[in-house]
């Protein structure tokens, strides 16, 4: 079965830490990877990668995925307050690339 | 451009009732999703409307969830009788490319 598997589970830092997201992922036939942030209730979209090694960068966030050993990370530098939110992971396969798998998230918590 | 919106925000209903939710898309987005997250677990595809067609219906949990998208705007997603193990929150997403979903702030049901 196609499973999407998020470390860690919870994280809490102070501002200006740099932390690392990491999800691995055992899709078959593996299309892409989404990374979204959920503040409060709707999650909204970050990053897709569907290409190995490529960084993808938004400000203070950047993304990379490593399509051989089946995994991504999401970084994000001089964290602030309002980075502290659930990232959720989700793979997609190429059979179905509308069916997003997720994985249970990162609970990320950042204080001043 | 408005974004995916929800209805009710919370439900809470007795094991047995019924329960209908609502979901309207952002305008002009034919791809409508479902998931749900039960407590503790990961968010999990439900289904994909292409406008009032069901693409893909593989993950709807049974026979007493039933989704529609009469005229292909907004979509309901009905329990009929609701089980215990149904609460959880409801998500429903639209994409007009198929690429990036846009995610709802949720439905919250509560089924006591």
């Amino acid at each position: 079965e196609d499973k999407v598997v998020q470390s860690p589970l919870s994280l809490v830092v102070h501002e200006g830490d740099t932390v690392t997201l990491n999800c691995s992922y055992e899709v078959t036939n593996f299309r892409s990877l989404l990374w979204y942030k959920q503040e409060k209730k709707a999650p909204t979209f970050l990053f897709m990668l569907t290409s190995s090694g490529i960084e993808k960068k938004s400000g203070r966030l950047s993304s990379i995925l490593d399509k051989k050993e089946l995994f991504s990370i999401l970084n994000i530098t001089a964290t602030q307050t309002g980075d502290s939110a659930i990232y959720l992971c989700a793979g997609t396969p190429f059979y179905n690339t509308d069916k997003l798998i997720f994985g249970t998230g990162t609970r990320l918590q950042v204080f001043p | 451009e408005a974004g995916v919106t929800q209805f009710p925000s919370h439900s809470v209903i007795e094991k047995g009732q019924t329960v209908t939710l609502r979901c309207d898309p952002i305008s002009g987005h034919d791809n409508l999703y479902w998931y749900r997250r039960v407590m503790g677990k990961e968010i999990k595809f439900l289904l994909h409307f292409v406008k009032e067609s069901k693409q893909d219906e593989s993950g709807m949990p049974n026979n007493r969830f039933l989704a529609e998208r009469t005229g292909g705007t907004y979509s309901t997603l009905k329990v009929q009788p609701a089980e215990l193990e149904d609460s959880g929150v409801y998500f429903c997403a639209s994409s007009r490319n198929r690429v990036e979903q846009f995610f709802g702030p949720g439905t919250r049901l509560t089924v006591l």
